[in-house]
């Protein structure tokens, strides 16, 4: 039930946009999105329930399509601070998803040069 | 504010060894986790507890065991610590399932183990 990021790994200027996507072959409920920096532990960026919700911090925004199973997350105008791994992290309709547990993807590491 | 802390940012044990990482959290949250990071693996989910001694396994739970018995503290036991246990502990918390189901978890700053 891991979900599926792409793509591995991102190189980016900064200012330039970047889009990294998640999806699942599983009905999902909901989509958790997290950011990582080098030495330091994962960091809550957003949530996204099912319904088609669209949400933003700062300059990234997300989008959760369910039909399709898939969310994307949006990165305009990166920030040397934006450079780290995100993951995503899923939920659904099965026992461990009702008692709280998240399927994480494999990450993509965004790299931001000057 | 909140913390998740975790006992040791590094850790080094001799294979056979047993070895406890311990996990507590401030915030009164019912549910707990321990992932496993190795790189381009992702998180990983050994164990999870949604309340005091319950638990769940995940999905590489295979040499690991866990303890919860106060609400505050998460424990994972390497029973005979091997060499292929090496590798980046996370321990996480959040709160339990209420009218907001899908909510936010909060990690710890990760232990470094290394079996030698």
């Amino acid at each position: 039930q891991q979900p599926v990021q792409s793509p591995q790994a991102v190189i980016l200027r900064e200012g330039e946009d970047a889009v990294i996507n998640c999806s699942s072959s599983k009905a999902l409920y909901s989509v958790h999105w997290y950011r990582q920096k080098h030495g330091e532990a994962p960091v809550f960026l957003m949530i996204l329930l099912k319904g088609g919700e669209q949400k933003g911090h700062e300059k990234i925004s997300a989008s959760f399509n369910e039909k399709k199973q898939q969310s994307s997350l949006y990165l305009t105008a990166s920030q040397l601070s934006y450079s780290g791994t995100y993951f995503c992290g899923t939920g659904g309709g099965d026992r461990g998803s009702t008692l709280g547990r998240l399927y994480f993807g494999r990450g993509t590491q965004l790299t931001v040069w000057p | 504010d909140v913390k998740v802390t975790q006992s040791s940012r590094y850790l080094v044990k001799r294979t056979g060894e047993k070895v406890f990482l311990e996990c507590v959290q401030d915030m009164d949250h019912e549910n707990m986790f321990w992932y496993r990071q190795d790189p381009g693996l992702g998180l990983r989910l050994i164990y999870f507890s949604y309340d005091v001694k319950m638990k769940e396994k995940g999905d590489i739970p295979e040499g690991y065991s866990v303890s919860r018995e106060k609400k505050e503290r998460f424990s994972l036991i390497l029973e005979s610590a091997s060499t292929n246990q090496t590798s980046m502990y996370l321990c996480a918390s959040r709160r339990g399932l209420g009218t907001r189901r899908f909510i936010e978890q909060f990690f710890g700053p990760g232990t470094r183990l290394t079996v030698l």
